[in-house]
Order: structure tokens, then C-alpha cells, then sequence
């Protein structure tokens, strides 16, 4: 009964190559978010997505497309990886009618790129 | 816009000790405050937040925080730690009504038996 998960846990990929993660939640909720968290462990939204729709897209290189297939997933998928995409991606999920919009985060995904 | 400022990357303690680990933060307009906890290895945790009304905020395993206002901050203590609180842990704050949520750069709390 996890309530965001996310597959894989660890990636690791050539430089050049194309990846995709998945998140899913079990939630009901109808915002979906994915963060990188780097080397320093500083953590920074990429993108969010509400109902299916993209609403923040912070400064991300074009080679990274989020992807909502319904308001439960929301994927991304990296073309060309870079050794700087290197990091931990984290998806969160939450529910804006709260009025905190408190977020509830996945496990993580490990991304190493050689 | 928003930011969040974590003025120790680190905070060594022994066993039993208390601690405080320090949040400053900065916004023209009303906020929410969070604290996020990260064991290793793992996801975010939420510890407690802090949204309007008394501004010393329990939380979850013993962790608690106080809000204020004219200095802008939001430190978490706990009396006494344990070798299980070893873990990084984040400030993060949001303006109310929208989504995006800013973090800190983390503070790395370490026990020491």
C-alpha cells in the first residue's frame, strides 16, 4: 500500500543514452511533482503537473520530458543523458484543495551516468 | 520569491543531548513552513508544519519547532535525540496558495553514542 512509488530505484546508463522514470501514487491526489536532488543533497522542483497538466516547469534542459498519462503517473524521460544529470530524482505527489498542499514524496531514484 | 536559508550543513550531538537545528527564511508574503526529515538511503519524511495559530508546532518522534516571525525563522529542537534521529533534514517553505515548495540545502544531524 506504498503511497508514491517510484521504478527503478538505481539507473545506471552510458552518456548519450535515454531513460525513463516512473512514479505512480495511490493518493487520489491531483498534483504530481518531480525534484533532483544533486551531490550536496540540495533538493530543486523540475516540474509539476496537475490533473494531467503541466504547471511549473522550472529552468530544466529541454531533454527532459515529463509525461502524465493520467492524474495517478507522472514519468520522465531523459534523452541524451549527461554525467551532470547524475543525481537522486524524487516525485511527490499532493492535493491542492488542502490548504497546506502538504507533499508526500516517493523512495527516490538513484540515477548514475558513466 | 522565496527562500530558505539552513545556516549548519552539519550538527554533531551525542546521544541524549538536545538539539537545534537552524532555519531562517525569507518572503514578502505569508508562507507555510515545513521540516522535512531524509534517512539515509530513502525518501522525505514530513516532520511537522507550521500553517497559522500557536506558533511552537509538534511533531512526529519527538521533534518540535517554533515559528517567528519578526526574526523570520523556523528552527526544529528535540530535548533529547536518539542514534535513530541520525539523518539530513530539511526546511522548506511554501506561499500560501501556491505550489511550488523551496527548500533549504539540508542540515546533516549526526548522533554520536
Amino acid at each position: 500500500d506504498t503511497a508514491v512509488s517510484q521504478t527503478p530505484k538505481y539507473l545506471v546508463t552510458q552518456m548519450g543514452n535515454d531513460k525513463s522514470i516512473k512514479c505512480e501514487q495511490n493518493l487520489g491526489h491531483d498534483t504530481m511533482y518531480w525534484y533532483k536532488q544533486d551531490s550536496k543533497k540540495f533538493l530543486k522542483i523540475m516540474f509539476s503537473y496537475n490533473n494531467k497538466e503541466l504547471i511549473i516547469n522550472e529552468t530544466v534542459p529541454n531533454r527532459f520530458s515529463p509525461k502524465s498519462p493520467d492524474k495517478a503517473h507522472l514519468n520522465l524521460h531523459i534523452n541524451s543523458l549527461e554525467l551532470g544529470d547524475s543525481a537522486v530524482y524524487f516525485c511527490a505527489s499532493s492535493q491542492p484543495r488542502d490548504a497546506d498542499n502538504e507533499q508526500f514524496f516517493g523512495p527516490g531514484t538513484r540515477l548514475t551516468v558513466l | 520569491a522565496q527562500s530558505v536559508t539552513q545556516l549548519d550543513s552539519q550538527v554533531p550531538v551525542f546521544e541524549e543531548a538536545p538539539v537545534e537545528l537552524r532555519c531562517n527564511y525569507s518572503s514578502s508574503v505569508s508562507v507555510y513552513l515545513f521540516w522535512y526529515v531524509q534517512y539515509p538511503n530513502q525518501g522525505l519524511q514530513l516532520l511537522l508544519k507550521y500553517l497559522s495559530g500557536s506558533t511552537l508546532v509538534k511533531g512526529i518522534n519527538g521533534f518540535e519547532a517554533e515559528f517567528n516571525k519578526s526574526q523570520t525563522s523556523f528552527h526544529l529542537r528535540k530535548p533529547s535525540v536518539h542514534i535513530s534521529d541520525t539523518a539530513e533534514y530539511f526546511c522548506a517553505v511554501k506561499r500560501k496558495g501556491a505550489q511550488k515548495l523551496v527548500f533549504g540545502q539540508g542540515t546533516r544531524l549526526t548522533i554520536n553514542p
